[in-house]
């Protein structure tokens, strides 16, 4: 069974552009959440989406936003860009998203803004 | 507010020797225990978790970790590393019964970088 794919791998991007992301769960995964991962803030939760709806968000600016389509692929967005934004966003898949479930990870898209 | 914590930033360690990296978490209601390993320009790949039942969790690599609920702790052990074991190691949690804001969500700690010298 392929695992999840993140597109692209790595992405410069310039100070105000936006950009976006792609995830491909594995399949039969229904349930995709994003992860942005620096050096001095670690894994954070961004969001969560199950059937296409945004079930759980973590504590991020509204210029991070994201969506599923009905194949699952999930897409993450982030606006006008800030330096802050350079990181490493993972993407992760399971099942349904339940507490148990095991989230299978990607290899990341890093992302650099200058 | 949820929070785990990984004791130990970075653990050199000599190949065969044993290793343990500590992990504690603060929390008044229920969880669900995991590690994860993540190797250079990799994603995260997941080492064994805790959901209920025994205490002992024995996972992939020769990795085994043990619950233990008095001290909300949930330390990572192998009894001999290898050189291939150098990455970093994450703590995480979820939160049991708190409905849809633990959907999908894992609370990570900030990582342990184990480093296995020959």
């Amino acid at each position: 069974k392929a695992g999840v794919t993140q597109t692209p791998r790595y992405l410069i991007k310039t100070r105000g552009q936006q950009v976006t992301l792609s995830c491909s769960p594995i399949s039969g995964h229904r349930s995709v959440s994003w992860y942005q991962q620096t050096p001095g803030q670690g894994l954070q939760f961004l969001f969560e989406y199950f059937s296409e709806t945004q079930r759980n968000k973590g504590n991020f600016p509204g210029r991070f936003s994201g969506r599923q389509f009905s194949n699952s692929r999930s897409e993450m967005n982030v606006s006008t860009l800030e330096l802050g934004d350079s990181a490493l966003y993972l993407c992760a898949s399971s099942r349904d998203g339940g507490l148990g479930n095991e989230q299978y990870f990607g290899p990341g898209t890093r992302l650099t803004v200058t | 507010a949820q929070s785990v914590t990984q004791l130990d930033s970075q653990v050199p360690v000599f190949e065969e020797a044993p290793v343990e990296l500590r992990c504690n978490y603060s929390s008044s209601v229920s969880v669900y225990l995991f590690w994860y390993v993540q190797y250079p320009n990799q994603g995260l790949q997941l080492l064994l978790k805790y959901l209920s039942g025994s205490t002992l969790v024995k996972g992939i690599n020769g990795f085994e970790a043990e619950f233990n609920k008095s001290q909300t702790s949930f330390h990572l052990r192998k009894p001999s590393v290898h050189i291939s074991d150098t990455a970093e190691y994450f703590c995480a949690v979820i939160i049991r019964g708190a409905g849809g804001t633990s959907y999908g969500k894992l609370t990570f700690g900030q990582g342990t970088i184990l480093t296995v010298h020959p």
